[in-house]
C-alpha cells in the first residue's frame, strides 16, 4: 500500500504571499488531517476533512483553509503569509469516519519558510 | 483547553539502559492515547496506542506504555534501549467528546549512546 505523500517537500515564500500544499492520502483512507509543527514543538491540529467537508478545526485563523477532493486527496492553503507560519506542515490520513478513534498515518511533511 | 505534557525534552542513555518517558494529559473524559516516534530523517510513525481494555499496551520494537487513569498518565517504557532507538518521541491524546483532533506533547528527543 502506498503511504501519505506530500508536495512540495520544501518551499520558501515571502510575507503576504499565498501558498498551497498538497497531500495524497494512503490507499483506503478517507479522512485527512493537517497539522503544523513549529521548530521544537509537537504537531498542532489545523483541521480535518471527511467527505470533502471540514470536520473539526483547531485554533488557526481563517486564512488557513483547505479542500478535500473526491479521491480523498487534500490541499492546505494559507493566505497572507506571516513569518510565524514558518513550520513543517504535516498531512495525516486515516480510515475512520466523522467520529471515532483516529489512527493517523503521517506524510513526511512540507517545510515552509516565510521570509 | 486540553494539554499534553512530556516531562523531559532531551534524554541521553547508554545502550542497554532502561527507558521511561513521562506523559500527562489534562482532559478528564474518555481518551484515546498514542505514542508516535520520528526517527532521524523519517516521518512520524505510530509506536503504540490505547483505546480501551488492558491499560498496559505493547507496541513495536519492544516498547510498552501504561495508562493510569487516576494519574492522567501514559508513560512509555522500554527495558533495554538500543542505539537504533535514537529518535524523537511524541505522546498524543484524542479526547473523544471533543472531536477528532490529536493533541500532541512537545516531544522528547532520545539519544542512545553506543
Amino acid at each position: 500500500e502506498t503511504g501519505v505523500t506530500q508536495s512540495p517537500t520544501h518551499l520558501i515564500k515571502t510575507r503576504g504571499q499565498q501558498v498551497t500544499l498538497r497531500c495524497s492520502s494512503q490507499s483506503g483512507h478517507n479522512t485527512v488531517s493537517w497539522y503544523q509543527q513549529a521548530l521544537g514543538q509537537g504537531p498542532q491540529f489545523i483541521f480535518q476533512y471527511y467527505r470533502e467537508e471540514e470536520n473539526g478545526r483547531g485554533n488557526f485563523p481563517p486564512r488557513f483553509s483547505g479542500l478535500q477532493f473526491p479521491n480523498y486527496s487534500s490541499e492546505l492553503n494559507v493566505n497572507a503569509l506571516e513569518l510565524d507560519d514558518s513550520a513543517l506542515y504535516l498531512c495525516a490520513s486515516s480510515s475512520q469516519g466523522a467520529s471515532g478513534a483516529n489512527v493517523l498515518t503521517f506524510g513526511a511533511g512540507s517545510r515552509l519558510t516565510v521570509l | 483547553a486540553q494539554s499534553v505534557s512530556q516531562h523531559n525534552h532531551h534524554v541521553i542513555l547508554s545502550e542497554a539502559a532502561s527507558l521511561e518517558l513521562g506523559c500527562n494529559y489534562s482532559y478528564g473524559g474518555t481518551v484515546n492515547l498514542f505514542w508516535y516516534v520520528q526517527y532521524p530523517g523519517q516521518h512520524l510513525q505510530l509506536l503504540l496506542k490505547y483505546f480501551s481494555g488492558d491499560p498496559l499496551v505493547k507496541g513495536i520494537k519492544g516498547f510498552e506504555a501504561e495508562f493510569i487513569k487516576s494519574k492522567f498518565s501514559f508513560n512509555l517504557r522500554k527495558p533495554s534501549v538500543q542505539w537504533s532507538d535514537t529518535a524523537e518521541y511524541f505522546c498524543a491524546v484524542n479526547a473523544l467528546l471533543r472531536g477528532n483532533k490529536l493533541v500532541f506533547g512537545a516531544g522528547t528527543i532520545l539519544r542512545v549512546k553506543s
